[in-house]
């Protein structure tokens, strides 16, 4: 059965104080692994998508990268805006597989 | 990238009853997909809505409580029918080219007496 793991389920952090996210998965037919945004009340945000191990992708004061069984999405001297639930998707040629999420707090 | 829209944004239902819930692409996209979101939970896929014939449902979700349509490239519906409690959910709806690019509408927070 396909899999997404994410950790930790919570990460609280100070302005400035740079993290990691962890997605771990197992999905038969891998064809891409992708990052998403979702702030309170409303849908996810589209941030990243990620084909092959090696490959990483940055937007802002984010950075994703991806090896064979796992992703990691980093945050760099994160903001207060950067408070969000960040959610990992895995997809074959079905259907995308969501984690649980990681609910990032970023205090001033 | 597509900008989905969702109507209603959020409905307070009675048990029994039937919401259907509405979702609206600015562009034409292949694929058209319905999730549910419980408090807390990530996204579990509900069903992929397929233009002009039925619906490809998750295991675990059946036609008869999760009714889709999906007349055009543009537009699908989803029925929740019957409704319980345990139906209190967020419901979206995603949509794109293919399976990888998915974008997401704002959802319908749907609560259930």
């Amino acid at each position: 059965e396909d899999q997404v793991t994410q950790s930790p389920e919570a990460l609280r952090l100070q302005e400035g104080e740079s993290s990691s996210l962890n997605c771990s998965y197992t999905v038969s037919g891998l064809r891409g692994l992708f990052w998403y945004r979702q702030d309170p009340g409303k849908g996810p945000e589209f941030l990243f998508t990620l084909y092959s191990a090696g490959e990483e992708k940055e937007k802002e004061r984010l950075k994703a990268t991806l090896t064979k069984k796992e992703s990691f999405l980093h945050i760099t001297a994160p903001k207060p805006e950067d408070s969000a639930t960040y959610l990992c998707a895995a997809s074959n040629d079905y259907k995308l597989s969501f984690g649980a999420g990681t609910t990032v707090t970023v205090r001033a | 990238s597509a900008v989905i829209s969702q109507k209603p944004s959020r409905d307070i239902c009675q048990r029994g009853t039937s919401l259907t819930i509405q979702c609206q692409v600015d562009s034409q996209v292949t694929m058209m997909f319905w999730y549910r979101q419980q408090p807390g939970q990530s996204l579990t896929l509900i069903a992929t809505a397929n233009q002009g014939s039925e619906a490809t449902y998750e295991s675990g979700f059946v036609i008869d409580k999760f009714p889709i349509s999906r007349p055009n490239l543009t537009f699908s519906t989803l029925t929740v029918s019957n409704m319980s409690p345990e139906d209190s959910s967020i419901y979206l709806c995603s949509a794109g080219l293919h399976t990888d690019t998915q974008y997401f509408g704002p959802g319908t927070r749907l609560t259930v007496l």
